[in-house]
């Protein structure tokens, strides 16, 4: 799976757009962008993924670039119970086995 | 609900005594994986299966077991555990296909003394 580099913090006002961004410049063609984020010590969630287009569900938007070599995750009104870890992972479609390797992540700190 | 749950969320234990910390998942998902997570090391995964009676190694099986036996439950063991394998533990399992996301249980925080 290709590797993947986060900011190691971030800050957000609470009702703010939250962006957080995602280099994976050595992604392959047939690789997914996954997000997933860890509140506290919990189990990580999943938040979304995408291959080229841009996603949106109910939770946030997946931006990538053409290029595919970027993505940024967008929070569009970011809640005090945002405050978590924000891991952007790169997983082959066609990796059965390895599920997810996760990285550092993001620490986004949302504030009143 | 669909959910995976881990047994037990806390657990102090002496070195050497044989454990099992178990998983199980009610969404009838044919993967399963165990990842530990420690501070400064991210998490790691252990151990995966693929479905009933198919397991493999991951980043750091060294010191575990696994078992799948029934499509539910994918139980990890520590035949002898040891201080360094004191960390916390998530249980995780996702449909197979293509594009589907994984579901992680609450954790269990093991401590090895």
């Amino acid at each position: 799976d290709a590797k993947t580099t986060q900011p190691t913090s971030m800050d957000c006002a609470e009702g703010r757009a939250a962006n957080l961004p995602c280099n994976h410049s050595t992604i392959s063609g047939n690789e997914y962008v996954y997000w997933y984020r860890q509140i506290h010590s919990q189990g990580p969630q999943y938040i979304i993924h995408g291959l080229k287009n841009n996603e949106t569900n109910e939770m946030a938007s997946l931006i990538i670039t053409e290029d595919r070599k970027s993505s940024t995750l967008i929070l569009p009104h970011a809640t005090l119970r945002d405050t978590a870890v924000y891991y952007c992972i790169v997983r082959a479609n066609n990796n059965a086995g390895n599920m997810l390797t996760f990285g550092g992540g993001t620490r986004l700190m949302v504030k009143p | 609900e669909a959910q995976v749950t881990q047994n037990p969320r806390y657990l102090i234990t002496v070195t050497g005594k044989k454990l099992t910390v178990t998983c199980s998942q009610n969404m009838n998902h044919e993967y399963m994986s165990w990842y530990r997570q420690d501070p400064g090391l991210g998490l790691r995964q252990i151990y995966y299966s693929m479905n009933v009676e198919v397991t493999d190694k991951g980043d750091v099986p060294e010191g575990y077991k696994v078992s799948r036996k029934e499509k539910r439950n994918f139980p990890l063991i520590l035949e002898s555990p040891s201080p360094n394998q004191t960390s916390l533990y998530f249980c995780a399992s996702r449909v197979q296909g293509m594009n589907t996301e994984a579901f992680f249980g609450q954790g269990t925080r093991l401590t090895v003394v």
